[in-house]
């Protein structure tokens, strides 16, 4: 079974702090993302990546990086944290393949204080 | 671009009753559906897709789902729903070639004693 783990299940940080969000994958899929999620607002893509240090704009990216060093490892970066970031994030990953689906980690759910 | 529309945000139903949610996407000329469920406090999980071939698609605990070209829509169904079927519903889609996937903004699935 394909196991993508993210490295914390809740996080409480501070304006203007950085955050970093953590996923790793162990099944070698080359497509990982990462999405927030608001009650009534579904599932935002913020990033993705279709290689290693290869990264390309969601919907949503402003005020979030992204980091790809290795294949199974996909960060999230919150630069500067505000309120408004304060959400679940989730972290997928899928074959290369988009008749693939993807597969999801349990979240992260991120308060700014 | 794409998008995908679930008509209904909640979904009240008895135990043993069936169900349908429903589920519709922006016109292509060749899609990927996918329908997820997402537990509370968990991540979401695949329940069934849609590539090609038969338009009546069995997935996993019972729910199935039938793709309906001329209508643009991919509703889900279960013919006897339990109270463990108490989950949120996310319907996505993606274009061939196409690694993102495009997901509605879910159905609230409440099942009545």
């Amino acid at each position: 079974d394909v196991k993508v783990t993210q490295s914390s299940r809740y996080l409480v940080k501070r304006t203007g702090e950085k955050v970093f969000l953590e996923c790793v994958q162990d099944m070698d899929h080359e497509n990982m993302f990462w999405y927030r999620q608001d009650p009534g607002l579904g599932l935002r893509l913020i990033y993705f990546s279709y290689d290693v240090k290869m990264k390309e704009k969601g919907d949503i990216p402003e005020g979030y990086s992204v980091s790809r060093e290795k294949k199974e490892r996909f960060s999230l970066i919150l630069e500067s944290a505000s309120t408004n970031q304060t959400s679940m994030y989730l972290c997928a990953s899928s074959l290369i393949v988009s008749d693939q689906p993807q597969h999801f980690g349990d979240g992260t759910r991120l308060s700014i204080l | 671009a794409q998008s995908v529309t679930q008509l209904d945000s909640q979904v009240p139903v008895f135990e043993e009753a069936p169900v349908e949610l429903r589920c519709n996407y922006s016109s292509s000329v060749s899609v990927y559906l996918f329908w997820y469920v997402q537990y509370p406090n968990q991540g979401l999980q695949l329940l069934l897709k849609y590539l090609s071939g038969s338009t009546l698609v069995k997935g996993i605990n019972g729910f199935e789902a039938e793709f309906n070209k001329s209508q643009t829509s991919f509703h889900l169904r279960k013919p006897s729903v339990h109270i463990s079927d108490t989950a949120e519903y996310f319907c996505a889609v993606s274009d061939r070639g196409d690694d993102k996937i495009i997901f509605g903004k879910g159905t609230r699935l409440h099942i009545l004693p």
